[in-house]
């Protein structure tokens, strides 16, 4: 059964950094792309990136303007999320989840538990 | 603001059938990518409900159903359970924007 475990609670001052892992196990971890989706409290889901781990590319939403990055580390089978110049927008729940190709006809079929953040001074 | 629309709730009595509507446009639904539906329970990540348009994972019951006609989709429940109660959201991809995206959300209350 594919798993997926996220790194615990963060609380960060506005203008910080994030960084978020998520650990896959049970399946070949360069055999899924893993995609980055969070959810501002009271608000829908929002795609935020994917990552290839098989090769490390990666293609983010324009929408977080260069403030996103995603790497991963084959030897934990991790990937990472980085967030950067964080503001109280980014006050959310973070999910990594997995997805079989990187085709706009993809869905998420295993998902993260979440990861809370949350941005204050 | 979601790229696709859905309604912010909807509501049914135990063992009726209720639809939620997922409106995008010539950019994603209706350019032919596949939507999918995802439950969210309270304090649970998502789980995928329905994948392409109208197929049901392993495990999702057949209660669940999913249909798709120009640029939109649509969820249906049917056989209202307590169980049921959660936010339901729709995800497709939007060619213009090279994203995946989602629907706002819909809150389902089973009264």
């Amino acid at each position: 059964q594919v798993q997926l475990v996220q790194s615990g609670a963060e609380v960060k001052t506005p203008g910080a950094s994030l960084k978020v892992s998520c650990r896959a196990s049970a399946y070949t971890f360069t055999n899924y792309y893993i995609h980055w989706v969070r959810q501002a409290p009271g608000q829908g889901l929002e795609w935020m990136g994917i990552i290839n781990p098989r090769g490390g590319a990666t293609s983010y939403t324009h929408r977080l303007h260069g403030r996103v990055a995603m790497t991963r580390d084959t030897s934990t089978n991790t990937v990472y999320l980085l967030l950067s110049s964080l503001r109280s927008e980014d006050t959310a729940v973070f999910y990594c989840a997995t997805s079989y190709d990187s085709s706009g006809y993809t869905h998420f079929d295993h998902w993260g538990q979440g990861t809370p953040v949350t941005v204050s001074s | 603001q979601s790229v696709l629309t859905q309604p912010p709730s909807v509501s049914g009595a135990p063992g009726q059938r209720v639809t939620i509507s997922c409106t995008g446009s010539s950019s994603h639904i209706g350019a032919n990518f596949d939507v999918h539906w995802y439950q969210l329970l309270p304090g649970a990540a998502p789980k995928v409900l329905i994948y392409a348009n109208s197929n049901r994972p392993s495990g999702v019951p057949d209660r669940f159903s999913g249909s798709k006609s120009g640029t939109s989709a649509s969820l249906a429940i049917s056989g209202l359970q307590a169980e049921d109660e959660a936010d339901y959201y729709c995800q497709s991809y939007d060619s213009s924007l090279s994203d995946w995206v989602f629907g706002g959300g819909t809150k389902l209350t089973v009264l």
